[in-house]
Formats: C-alpha cells, structure tokens, sequence
C-alpha cells in the first residue's frame, strides 16, 4: 500500500560526488516536492513539478536539480554534495497545486556525506 | 518575507497532561495545515483549517484557527506516549501559493 517510495533510504556518498536520490508515487498526483530536512528544524522546500512545470525556490542553490521523467518517477541531484548537504531528503506529492492541498510525504532519504 | 511562528520549540509534559502548540503569522493565511512527525520518521498531515474561527477535533486533538486567519492552535488532551513526536504547521499565503512552515513543536513525555 506504500503511497510514496524513496529511494535508498539511506545514502553515504564522499565529499563533491555526485549522488541521485528517487521518488515514486502511485498516487497519480500531479504535484511532486523535495525537500531538505536538517534536524530539528521545518522541512525546507527545494522544488516542486507541477505536472512536468519545474518550480525552483528562489533560495535553492545551483547543486541541486531535480528530473521529472513521467508522472510517478521524480529525481533529486545533487551534482557536487558538501558537509552542509547532509540532510534527510523528503518527497512529497499532493493532488494539486499546493493551493491548499494535502501532502502526502515518502519515508525520506537519510544523506550523509564523508 | 512572509513567516510562521511557532511556539514552543519543545515542551515536556507528564503522561495525562494537556500540550498546546501555537502558531502565528505575520500576515493572514487563506488555510493552515497540521502535520505530525514521528521521532524518526516523515511528516503526517493530521488536518486543514480553513474557515475563519474554525474548530475541528480528531479524538484528544483540538485544532483551532484564529478569527483573523493568522494564528492556530493544536491542544492534545491527556496526552500519551504515542502522541510523541513533532508537531508542525504549516501555512498557506494569501498573496502566493507557498506553504510556509513553522519550526516544529517537540512533543516529549516524561517518564
């Protein structure tokens, strides 16, 4: 019954290598989001698709890109990680447009980087 | 920019006390959504208020939204240990299509 799958759960990568985190829904959503969460602190927002609409938050850095394939797969790439990037990486999908939607989130990819 | 404020950060009670956490915006929200994050685990969305002065319960959850849409409220009654967790916010602008989250009220029982 998993809604929202996230892959690997866990992922060590080195210092500047370039790491792809993914995400699955079989929800059909037409919203997908990734964010960036550090401990004890909100999920920040990175991105989302609408649709295949790509909405890059303004604070987002450059290191990151996301692909949205079709509309169950959605990808996170993070091209060169640093120390600071190790995070747990949360997906999200919800219906539609976050004009009031609910959000149904994956279990999240644990990010260390050596 | 527009934020969310969300108080406290933690709060530690006995099992079978009452916890509140609060959230206030600076400007009004056209709704504000609840979620729940388990030590561990993603967040959970638990509820959307979207009236003025709304009121909804799920069981020993009470979830308030203010008259001037910029403040909400979560009280969980009689508290037990599978209300542990992380308890945040989250709202959504008037003027854009942003969710804004609070920081999160950490739920701790006290053995």
């Amino acid at each position: 019954d998993a809604m929202v799958i996230q892959n690997p759960r866990y992922q060590v990568t080195q210092f500047g290598k370039p790491v792809t985190l993914s995400c699955s829904q079989t929800l059909n959503h037409n919203v997908m989001y990734w964010y960036q969460q550090k401990s004890s602190q909100a999920p920040k927002l990175l991105f989302h698709y609408y649709d295949k609409d790509f909405n890059n938050e303004a604070d987002t850095p450059d290191n990151f890109q996301s692909r949205r394939p079709n509309t169950s797969f959605c990808f996170l790439d993070i091209r060169s990680p640093g120390l600071g990037d190790a995070a747990m990486y949360l997906c999200a999908t919800s219906r539609e447009a976050l004009d009031g939607d609910t959000q149904y989130f994956g279990p999240g990819t644990r990010l260390t980087v050596l | 920019g527009q934020q969310v404020m969300q108080i406290p950060q933690y709060q530690h009670v006995q099992e079978g006390e009452d916890f509140t956490t609060y959230c206030n915006s600076s400007t009004t929200l056209s709704n504000i959504q609840w979620y729940k994050q388990r030590p561990g685990g993603h967040p959970v969305f638990l509820i959307q208020l979207v009236k003025s002065g709304e009121v909804k319960k799920q069981k020993r959850l009470t979830f308030q939204f203010g008259e001037a849409k910029k403040n909400s409220s979560l009280h969980i009654t009689a508290t037990q240990t599978t209300d542990v967790g992380t308890y945040f916010c989250a709202g959504l602008g008037d003027s854009n299509y942003q969710l804004i989250w609070g920081a999160g009220t950490k739920l701790i029982i006290k053995p």
